[in-house]
């Protein structure tokens, strides 16, 4: 059973802080990982992949991947009450189309 | 621009009453289409998923069916509703090219 696993949270920040949300991963063979953001009560919105280890910067986000180690982290700079929301972490299966989600963090931002 | 649509927003069904869902994604062709279920408080779980038209993969066992009649359309159905078919119904699309998701809006169903 290839799993995804993330803390469920809350994570609580303070307005303005860095907020960190991790995810690790059971299948090896992994090459596409994904971060998106959902509100309450709404579908979620996709808000950065990443396929390559290192960092992928887009906006106040940082999206972290690590395949030895089969963690990949998401950093939110200069965090905003907006951002408060659970946060899914998603891999998408070697060799299919199918993503397999994590149960998400939930964030929130304490202005 | 590609959109996704799905409706209707919110059902209330009672058990052992028919289901139909549908999906529909415009300004792409050939899409890859999805399923997923989010139960209150749980992960996505994915039920169907589509590379094309009348292929469908079936993930998780149970009273629910899926059919792709075009190449932009996915339907959801259920001849019976049981009250653990409740919850959040989302459709999603990528393209081949894998880049992520986009969910549609989804469905909150509640069969009561």
């Amino acid at each position: 059973q290839k799993e995804v696993e993330q803390n469920s949270g809350p994570l609580s920040v303070p307005e303005g802080a860095i907020a960190s949300l991790n995810c690790t991963y059971s299948d090896r063979g992994s090459q596409s990982f994904f971060w998106y953001r959902q509100y309450s009560g709404k579908s979620p919105e996709l808000i950065m992949f990443i396929y390559s280890n290192g960092d992928k910067e887009d906006g106040r986000f940082t999206a972290q991947l690590n395949k030895a180690s089969q963690y990949v982290s998401l950093l939110i700079r200069d965090s905003q009450p907006s951002d408060s929301a659970t946060y899914l972490c998603a891999v998408e299966g070697s060799g299919t189309y199918k993503y397999i989600f994590g149960t998400g963090t939930r964030l929130k931002v304490l202005a | 621009s590609q959109t996704i649509h799905q409706w209707p927003a919110t059902l209330v069904q009672p058990v052992g009453s028919p289901l139909s869902l549908e999906c529909t994604v415009e300004g792409t062709s050939n899409p890859n289409l999805y399923w997923y279920r989010q139960a209150a408080g749980r992960g996505l779980q994915l039920l169907f998923y589509s590379v094309g038209i009348g292929q469908i993969s079936s993930e998780v066992p149970q009273n629910l069916s899926a059919s792709r009649p075009q190449d932009r359309q996915f339907i959801l159905s259920s001849k019976k509703l049981l009250l653990s078919d409740s919850g959040f119904y989302l459709c999603a699309w990528s393209d081949q090219g894998a880049r992520g998701y986009t969910f549609g809006s989804g469905t909150r169903l509640t069969v009561v």
